[in-house]
């Protein structure tokens, strides 16, 4: 069994000041985890990828995220916000052992950049 | 990246009739594409896994019957909603999973479609 947990449905931030999306997983096997990003009525884009490798994963657009097993975290930052950055965030696990790919969501958030 | 088509993006239709939907993966194979559902500001819910040359595997809750998934080729699948109702409007989207050079498979999302059944 696996799922995810985001723990804020809504984080308003400033434009040029740090993001920090929250993101909590479990897994009965080796986890593979990822952040997507859906603008409005838009499909979804993969921001960044965990599946084995380094535990601080940088992806698209500035963003990374780091994964700490100890604290079965994930959780996706980014220096500085920019406007653009304005969507809704997805954290998704999927794991390699016990399904291959099938995908579980997290409950997203949704980020609001002001000026 | 690898590109998946999904089409319409948008659709309305009277209450009673079906609906296709097209998936694509357009420069790679995949023998496995999935469906969801995502109703407003929630997240998306897997209704099924359509896999090439069988049936489709649905999850609880979801009925075959309503939602029809054919896997006609290695590059197409599609979801028929079948009588559709006010309550089947929603956004429906599709994924295909493509293998990386670490041998992972990463799903690549369609771009949704948006059902409006009056």
């Amino acid at each position: 069994a696996q799922s995810v947990t985001q723990l804020d449905s809504h984080v308003s931030v400033s434009e040029g000041t740090p993001v920090l999306l929250r993101c909590n997983y479990s897994s009965s096997y080796s986890p593979s985890l990822f952040w997507y990003v859906q603008h409005p009525n838009k499909g979804l884009q993969l921001l960044l990828k965990y599946t084995s490798a380094a535990t601080l994963v940088k992806g698209i657009n500035g963003f990374e995220a780091e994964f700490k097993k100890s604290e079965t975290s994930f959780h996706l930052t980014k220096p500085s916000a920019h406007m653009s950055d304005a969507a809704e965030y997805f954290c998704v696990v999927t794991s390699r052992g016990g399904g291959g790919n099938k995908l579980t969501f997290g409950t997203g958030t949704q980020l609001k950049v002001e000026l | 990246g690898a590109v998946v088509s999904q089409h319409p993006s948008w659709v309305i239709c009277k209450s009673g009739t079906s609906v296709k939907i097209e998936c694509r993966s357009l420069d790679f194979q995949a023998t496995t594409m999935f469906w969801y559902r995502q109703f407003p500001k929630q997240s998306l819910m897997l209704m099924a896994t359509s896999n090439e040359g069988s049936k489709a595997t649905y999850e609880q809750g979801v009925e075959k019957d309503k939602f029809l998934i054919n896997h006609a080729s290695l590059t197409l699948s599609t979801l028929t909603v079948t009588s559709a109702h006010p309550e089947d409007s929603s956004f429906y989207i599709c994924s295909a999973p493509k293998a990386s050079f670490e041998l992972e498979n990463i799903q690549y999302f369609g771009a949704g479609t948006r059902l409006s059944v009056l």
